[in-house]
């Protein structure tokens, strides 16, 4: 059973770069053709897709978010990570990683909450 | 590229069926056959429920079933039960430009 946790600092200062790692169990990163996602959920509103790494290390992004976000992933540690920059206080939200295979995620973490706050 | 339009909450009683709308466009839902739909409890991560429209992932009851008309995706959730009360999201593939758009949300309480 693929298990998926978020970890990151809960608190990020306005125009800094938030910082969240995922961390696969239960099976590898790199088998099986799958999409490793990111998406997040402010509070009290629905779900925005940030963006998605495949295996070979190949990305896409939300247009509207694309000049702040790198996805990247470390197949020694089993974990993909986020980075999104100049963070604002509309950055504050759950964020969950995620797995994604033919358009369907099947595979969510728990989430985590994000602030931006001076 | 704007969210997937749905409405903000739907009501039934137990037993009975209920449908949830999802309205996007020519370049997401309309194009795609690729609409999935998540169950999303209180506080916790959402839960695939539907996905290429109408394939329900092993473990899913057979009481949600998934459509799709044109721009309009729809999911339908008959017999409900007081389990079923919930938000609920549709999400598109959209191309790849923009690849995924999620639906605004919909509440469903069960009366």
């Amino acid at each position: 059973q693929v298990q998926l946790q978020e970890s990151g600092p809960g608190l990020v200062k306005p125009s800094q770069t938030l910082s969240l790692t995922c961390t696969v169990s239960g099976g590898s990163i790199s088998s099986g053709s799958y999409y490793w996602s990111w998406i997040r959920q402010p509070a009290g509103k629905g779900l925005e897709w940030i963006g998605r790494i495949y295996t070979s290390g190949s990305t896409n992004y939300n247009p509207s978010l694309k000049s702040r976000v790198t996805i990247s992933v470390d197949t020694s540690k089993n974990q993909f990570s986020l980075k999104l920059s100049s963070v604002t206080a509309a950055d504050t939200a759950v964020y969950y990683c995620a797995r994604e295979k033919g358009a369907r995620t099947d595979y969510w973490g728990q989430g985590t909450l994000v602030t931006v706050s001076s | 590229q704007s969210a997937l339009t749905q409405p903000a909450s739907v009501s039934g009683s137990p037993g009975q069926s209920i449908t949830i709308s999802c309205t996007g466009t020519s370049s997401d839902v309309g194009s795609y056959n690729l609409v999935s739909w998540y169950q999303q409890h209180p506080g916790k991560a959402p839960k695939l429920m539907i996905y290429e429209g109408s394939k329900r992932p092993s473990g899913v009851s057979n009481r949600f079933s998934g459509s799709k008309s044109g721009n309009t995706a729809s999911l339908t959730i008959s017999g409900l039960q007081a389990e079923d009360e919930a938000d609920y999201y549709c999400c598109s593939y959209a191309g790849s430009s923009t690849f995924y758009v999620f639906g605004t949300g919909t509440k469903v309480t069960v009366l």
